[in-house]
C-alpha cells in the first residue's frame, strides 16, 4: 500500500529563514513524487514534481529513496509562501495519487 | 493544464434530500475524473475514481449507493450525495487527470456542501 506521511501539520518561519516541510512515503516500487499547494481560497494546484528536477518559486525537493523522503524547502521564505501544501505519491502508471495530510505553512513578516 | 470547473461551490441543503455536484473539464476531454472530500484543517481523502462510460471506483469505507457518481461524457462528472445528512457536509473536490505526466492532477475550485 502507498502511504505519504508529513509530520507537521504547522510551520511557522519568519520571512527570509530557511523552510523545509518534511515529506516520508511508503511504497514498494519506483514513485513519482509531488508537491501541491493551496493558497487562501485558491483551488489546489501543482507546484512541482520530482522528474522535473525543477525549481519553482524558489522551492526546491529531492526524492531521496534510501530514506524514502521528498523534502521541499526554500533557502528564503517569502510571505506570500504561506499556504497549504501537500506531498503526493502516485504509481508510475499515475492510476492514483495518494495526499500526505498537508502542512501549512506561515510565513511571518 | 486543464481546466476544471465545479458547480456549485456552494451548497446549503435539509437533511434527507439529495445534492448533485457537477465537475467539468473545460478544455480538454477525460476519460478519468477523481472525487475528494476535504474535512477542516485535513487532507484530502479520494472518494472514488470516474470513469467515462462505465461505473466507478469506490474506495474503501465509502457508500456507493450514498454518494452516487455518473461520468456520462468526456467532459462532465457528477457527484450526488443521497440522503444528505449533517455528518456528509464537508468539500468536495474534483480533479482530472492532465493529459501528459502520470500523477498530475488539474482540481476544481471544490464545492462546500453544508447539510442542516
Amino acid at each position: 500500500a502507498q502511504r505519504v506521511t508529513q509530520p507537521e501539520k504547522l510551520l511557522s518561519v519568519f520571512k527570509g529563514a530557511p523552510v523545509e516541510l518534511k515529506c516520508n512515503y511508503s511504497y514498494s516500487g519506483s514513485p513519482e513524487l509531488f508537491w501541491y499547494v493551496q493558497y487562501s481560497r485558491q483551488r489546489l494546484q501543482l507546484l512541482l514534481r520530482h522528474i522535473s528536477r525543477e525549481s519553482i518559486k524558489g522551492f526546491t525537493a529531492d526524492l531521496n529513496k534510501g530514506e524514502t523522503s521528498f523534502h521541499l524547502k526554500k533557502p528564503f521564505a517569502q510571505e506570500e509562501d504561506s499556504a497549504m501544501y501537500y506531498c503526493a505519491l502516485s504509481s508510475p502508471a499515475g492510476n492514483m495519487l495518494t495526499f500526505g495530510g498537508g502542512t501549512r505553512l506561515m510565513v511571518k513578516p | 493544464g486543464a481546466v476544471v470547473s465545479q458547480h456549485p461551490s456552494r451548497v446549503i441543503c435539509k437533511s434527507g434530500t439529495s445534492v448533485k455536484i457537477e465537475c467539468r473539464s473545460l478544455d480538454f476531454q477525460a476519460t478519468t475524473m477523481f472525487w475528494y472530500r476535504q474535512f477542516p484543517k485535513q487532507s484530502l481523502m479520494l472518494m472514488a475514481t470516474s470513469n467515462e462510460g462505465s461505473k466507478a471506483t469506490y474506495e474503501q469505507g465509502v457508500e456507493k449507493d450514498k454518494f452516487l457518481i455518473n461520468h456520462a461524457s468526456l467532459t462532465l462528472s457528477t457527484l450526488t450525495v443521497t440522503s444528505a445528512h449533517p455528518e456528509d457536509s464537508s468539500f468536495y473536490i474534483c480533479s482530472v487527470r492532465g493529459p501528459n505526466l502520470p500523477g498530475e492532477l488539474f482540481f476544481g475550485e471544490g464545492s462546500r456542501l453544508t447539510v442542516l
